[in-house]
């Protein structure tokens, strides 16, 4: 069966660096979603990307944030200057708006780790 | 906020027995989805339900939906031990694409 794949599942960085979390959505889904979860909280929406562009983003989505559709299968987050709080679970999922609407699918996640 | 609250936020029973969770929330919604998270792993999507359904099901999950209480209630039956994560149910609204969650409850199935 198809599946979200998240690389890497753990990552470690310090303070103040620039981290890439790297997702491969399932190949014919169209929308594209990262969301977090820091320990013991719920997991919250970040930002949704259609079309290659940004169609939703939340609050905590700013301008340290970014996304990408490097190529025809990779959907990248990067943050680029990482604060302690930024610690968390980040998943990525996707969607097929048209078979399954609304159905997300999420990957395993990566752990990052600011230090 | 539409947030979606759980609970209990932990449950434990002896397996074989029913586990029922229930969950609020506080807008109107379009969809409302449950997912299984084993501990420190990824989402499973487990169920959803339109907003125009009132019950749904999928092998040993059923799941309600009150739009008049804006309230879902999972129940699994004749729980296992692997069933034992935590459950979360979110929501999404009409044109838009995001999911909002809840807190989540923790199953714990007794062997």
């Amino acid at each position: 069966e198809p599946e979200v794949t998240q690389t890497p599942s753990h990552q470690v960085t310090q303070m103040g660096q620039e981290v890439i979390l790297r997702c491969v959505p399932i190949s014919n889904h169209l929308y594209f979603y990262w969301y977090r979860q820091i320990l013991g909280q719920k997991v919250e929406f970040l930002v949704s990307f259609y079309n290659n562009e940004i169609s939703e983003k939340s609050e905590i989505f700013d301008d340290q944030f970014s996304v990408e559709r490097p190529d025809g299968s990779n959907f990248t987050l990067k943050i680029r200057s990482t604060k302690l709080e930024d610690s968390a679970m980040y998943f990525c999922a996707s969607s097929d708006l048209v078979a399954q609407p609304y159905e997300q699918y999420f990957g395993p996640g990566t752990r990052l780790t600011v230090t | 906020s539409q947030q979606g609250e759980e609970d209990p936020q932990a449950l434990s029973i002896q397996e074989g027995e029913n586990a029922t969770m229930n969950c609020s929330y506080k807008t109107s919604i379009n969809n409302l989805q449950w997912y299984r998270q084993n501990s420190g792993r990824g989402l499973v999507h487990l169920i959803l339900i339109r907003s125009n359904e009132r019950e749904k099901h999928s092998g040993r999950l059923r799941v309600t939906l009150d739009t008049s209480k804006k309230s879902s209630s999972l129940l699994i039956t004749a729980s296992r031990a692997a069933d034992t994560a935590s459950y979360f149910c979110a929501t999404d609204r009409w044109g838009a694409q995001k999911l909002v969650f809840g807190q989540g409850t923790r199953l714990t199935i007794n062997p």
